[in-house]
């Protein structure tokens, strides 16, 4: 079966980096998007970017373009998200999310979240 | 704010029928990209509930449907119960390459 295992909580200081890592397993790695989507405390979810671990081409949302770098390793069924420049808004639980079905856009299997604490 | 506009909450009484609205634009829902909802309990991931408008995953119950029209999306829930109290989100994509979530809706069962 499909599995996303995240790795643990961070807590990280204003100006810092976090990343973030994505171990998939129970299907063929490289046919599926992973998207990255963050939900702060009592808010929505906002979707960052994904990538297609075929090529390892990415698609990042505007708002965070200079700040996300997303990545993965075929070897390790791995994808990893790296925030950088943190502030305290930065404060969210992180999920990565499969495609449903190849190419729609649509997480269909999420990992279990990693909460990313930014305080001084 | 988010791209995709949804009510802040509903409630009805268990039994009863609920609808959900998802809102979007001409570069989202109206330019003819699916969308998609979610159902998030408290403290957990989303769960996909409806895919590609209005198709169920397996394993979710035919009370949940979905359905599209021009640039707006809802979600009907009937035979309310009281475990469908959660967070529900809307899901398209956006011609400026993005995907997009709506803000969320919490269903409360009365």
């Amino acid at each position: 079966q499909v599995q996303l295992v995240q790795s643990g909580a961070e807590v990280k200081k204003p100006g810092a980096s976090v990343k973030v890592s994505c171990k998939a397993s129970g299907y063929t790695f490289t046919n599926y998007y992973m998207h990255w989507v963050r939900q702060a405390p009592g808010q929505g979810l906002e979707w960052m970017g994904m990538i297609d671990p075929s090529g390892g081409s990415t698609m990042i949302a505007q708002k965070f373009q200079d700040r996300v770098t997303v990545t993965r390793a075929t070897s390790t069924s791995t994808v990893n998200m790296e925030l950088s420049s943190l502030r305290s808004e930065d404060t969210a639980v992180y999920y990565c999310a499969r495609d449903r079905e190849p190419g729609s856009t649509s997480p269909g299997y999420w990992g279990q979240g990693t909460l990313v604490t930014v305080s001084s | 704010q988010s791209v995709l506009t949804q009510p802040p909450s509903v409630s009805g009484a268990p039994g009863q029928r609920v609808t959900i609205s998802c809102t979007g634009t001409s570069s989202n829902i109206g330019a003819g990209y699916n969308v998609h909802w979610y159902q998030q309990l408290p403290g957990t991931p989303p769960k996909l509930l409806i895919y590609g408008n209005s198709n169920r995953p397996s394993g979710v119950p035919d009370r949940f449907s979905g359905s599209k029209s021009g640039a707006s999306a809802s979600l009907a829930i009937t035979g309310l119960q009281p475990e469908d109290e959660a967070d529900y989100y809307c899901q398209s994509y956006d011609s400026s390459l993005s995907v997009v979530f709506g803000g969320g809706t919490k269903l409360t069962v009365l």
